[in-house]
């Protein structure tokens, strides 16, 4: 695709429920990236993976995080156990390599009610 | 550790340049420096980067110092959809904090 594609771009879920949320990268990047954005904030970095592994998985904010990415493209970040303070908006990310310009998706507007 | 720091809200009237200022005293001699913005909850869109020569294009000018300790983000003739968060980026995937600039008519 022309750009970052990301899904669902809303979702709403109850607080323990588990979500995934979905990652198409610009076709040929090799890094990616996940961030998040509580409202009003700034970009919080989450992880970033160069092809299928994560070199940097440091702003994972706790277990309940986990993400992979498969075939070197698409990538899905999967949160266990909703809180309520997981309501935030999910941005992916990609870019040619580590280092060169990124380019966001719209994110994934997650809401834990 | 956002290696960036910049000033948390600036306005500036419709028209007139908006400089957006950018510190990166720790920038190391091969890192790029990148700037993005972001309108309203949307991805963020990348605006423009340099190495240390200054750089134009469409969208604005960046003036990067001597030193590459700190740049200059200039949007010559602000309009009220330049209304954004600027973010500038030196290390790796990192971003600081922002810029809110509010463009006033």
């Amino acid at each position: 695709g022309a750009g970052v594609s990301q899904s669902p771009s809303n979702k709403v879920t109850e607080k323990g429920k588990d979500v995934e949320l979905r990652c198409d990268p610009i076709s040929g990047h090799t890094a990616l990236y996940w961030y998040r954005q509580s409202l009003g904030q700034g970009l919080e970095f989450l992880i970033y993976f160069q092809g299928n592994s994560a070199p940097d998985k440091s702003g994972l904010p706790s277990d309940r995080f986990s993400a992979e990415r498969t075939g070197g493209s698409v990538s899905t970040l999967t949160i266990q156990r909703t809180q309520q303070e997981d309501s935030a908006v999910y941005l992916c990310a990609s870019s040619f390599d580590s280092g060169n310009t990124i380019y966001f998706g719209e994110g994934s507007w997650l809401t834990v009610v | 550790d956002a290696k960036t720091t910049q000033p948390p809200s600036m306005d500036c009237a419709e028209g007139r340049a908006a400089n957006l200022p950018c510190n990166h005293s720790t920038i190391s001699g091969n890192e790029y420096v990148y700037w993005y913005r972001q309108i309203h909850s949307q991805g963020p869109q990348y605006i423009i980067h340099g190495l240390k020569n200054n750089e134009t294009n469409e969208m604005a000018s960046l003036i990067i110092t001597e030193d590459r300790k700190s740049s200059t983000l200039i949007l010559p003739h602000a309009t009220l959809r330049d209304t954004a968060v600027y973010y500038c980026r030196t290390y790796k995937y990192i971003f600081g904090t922002g810029t809110r600039l509010k463009v006033l008519a």
